[in-house]
């Protein structure tokens, strides 16, 4: 089974609204990436968190990653029509795996 | 835009045949990874190269095969075509002084179909 399982699968909100996306793993890592993904192009990559860190910002968003729980989680805020997309976690161990994505639509 | 670019942009196989797919990595880039992902589905690693050798690989058989050129441009070879191969095939170039998989940078992909 995948390294890497996001949840939900998929999440429709108002834009405006915040977006949670969690991830669970189940090995150890050395980061966790998260992913976008635009209809059937390639992937944008949007943060990096390392094992020993807990929580990142990048404009709109914010990651957490707790280790004891094998667990990471993306937040978007204040969402908008144009975050419409799949997002995939990625974690580095051995190699790197990729979720199956949750797939957001942000209505306007 | 990413600096990665792929060809072909589509392609059309029949079962049996034999592929291949290219990628331009971007400039300075050392390592290249490919990776299958089937619709619906996320990616799924199928090889890495750092520095011309393979440096890890995913559960794919060896008819799945690739290079990487001085150049860190890489290719992917799949012989004897099977339906299920039909997917979307990403390559992403990523800057490593060692193989630690730091932020990769993914090419637009190859849309392989095969009938």
């Amino acid at each position: 089974s995948q390294q890497g399982e996001e949840d939900p699968q998929a999440l429709s909100i108002q834009e405006g609204e915040n977006a949670t996306m969690n991830c669970s793993y189940k090995t150890s890592i050395n980061n966790l990436q998260w992913y976008r993904q635009n209809s059937g192009r390639g992937l944008v990559h949007l943060i990096l968190i390392r094992s020993n860190e807990r929580e990142k910002h990048s404009g709109r968003l914010r990651v957490t990653l707790d280790t004891s729980k094998k667990s990471s989680s993306l937040l978007i805020t204040a969402s908008r029509a144009a975050d419409t997309a799949s997002y995939f976690c990625a974690t580095k161990g051995q190699n790197f795996v990729f979720g199956p994505g949750t797939r957001l639509s942000v209505l306007p | 835009e990413t600096g990665v670019t792929q060809s072909p942009t589509h392609l059309i196989k029949t079962r049996g045949q034999q592929v291949t797919l290219r990628c331009s990595s971007q400039s300075g880039h050392n390592t290249v990874s490919w990776y299958q992902q089937a619709l619906g589905q996320g990616p799924q690693f199928i090889f890495q190269y750092y520095r011309e050798e393979e440096n890890g690989r995913g559960n794919f058989p060896p008819r799945f095969s690739g290079l990487q050129f001085p150049n860190y441009s890489s290719e992917l070879n799949v012989n004897a075509l099977e339906l299920d191969d039909s997917a979307l095939y990403l390559c992403a170039s990523s800057l490593a002084t060692q193989p630690t998989y730091n932020e990769q940078f993914f090419g637009p992909g190859t849309r392989l179909t095969v009938l």
